[in-house]
């Protein structure tokens, strides 16, 4: 069975950082591009992020592009992503997702979402 | 980017109602359409891709159709378990973007 399970979420400052993690399991891991999507309280959903199988790809919305880095540490079955210099539009909760081979960005498996929430 | 619009925003049906959820994209996307279903405090679940296949374990009651810009998500006899937000998406080109979603609500 397909799992993904993310942690790392909490609260943070304007202008802080966070580190959100991925863990995968039921599946080989470092054969699949694997995604972040969010969605915030209340509204519909984000793509963020997305990184290729062995890491040498990444793509971003323009919205977090120079601030989040997405990376994957495939021996660990682990996605991560790289929060920085966070404003409150970025207050969402962050899910992983598994994108269904075959070359185009269908997120086939998500995982439960963490709550990252940008407040003083 | 690449702009996708559903309709209606909401909707109330009875059990047993035939569902149709439409969805435009600002330009021509081919068949890259998918559909999810959410429902409140869980993650989307994937339901269709490339317009009109269905994911395993989805139930047939639930079809897609479409091509170019113009989309739908029928389902043929609403069941309690269908009551949820549907959000289209394309995976066309550029970054992939989601429709505004379509809650569906008991009548």
């Amino acid at each position: 069975e397909v799992q993904l399970v993310e942690s790392g979420g909490g609260l943070v400052q304007p202008g802080g950082s966070l580190r959100l993690s991925c863990t995968a399991s039921g599946f080989t891991f470092r054969n699949y591009w694997m995604s972040w999507v969010r969605q915030a309280p209340g509204k519909g959903l984000e793509w963020v992020a997305n990184i290729k199988q062995d890491g040498s790809e990444e793509y971003y919305v323009d919205s977090v592009k120079g601030r989040f880095t997405i990376s994957r540490d495939n021996a660990r079955n682990s996605l991560f992503l790289q929060m920085n210099s966070l404003r409150a539009e970025d207050t969402a909760v962050y899910y992983c997702a598994r994108i269904r081979p075959g070359g185009h960005d269908v997120f086939e498996y998500w995982g439960q979402g963490t709550l990252v929430t940008v407040s003083s | 980017d690449i702009q996708m619009t559903q309709s209606p925003s909401s909707l109330s049906a009875s059990v047993g109602d035939r569902v149709t959820i439409t969805c435009r994209a600002s330009q021509s996307i081919s068949s890259y359409l998918n559909w999810y279903q959410q429902k409140p405090g869980k993650a989307p679940k994937l339901l269709i891709h490339d317009s009109s296949s269905l994911q395993s374990g989805v139930p047939s009651r639930l079809s897609g159709s479409g091509s170019g810009t113009d989309f739908t998500l029928t389902i043929s006899s609403l069941q309690p378990e269908d009551f949820a937000t549907y959000y289209c998406q394309q995976s066309y080109i550029g970054p992939p973007t989601f429709g505004q979603g379509t809650k569906v609500e008991i009548k």
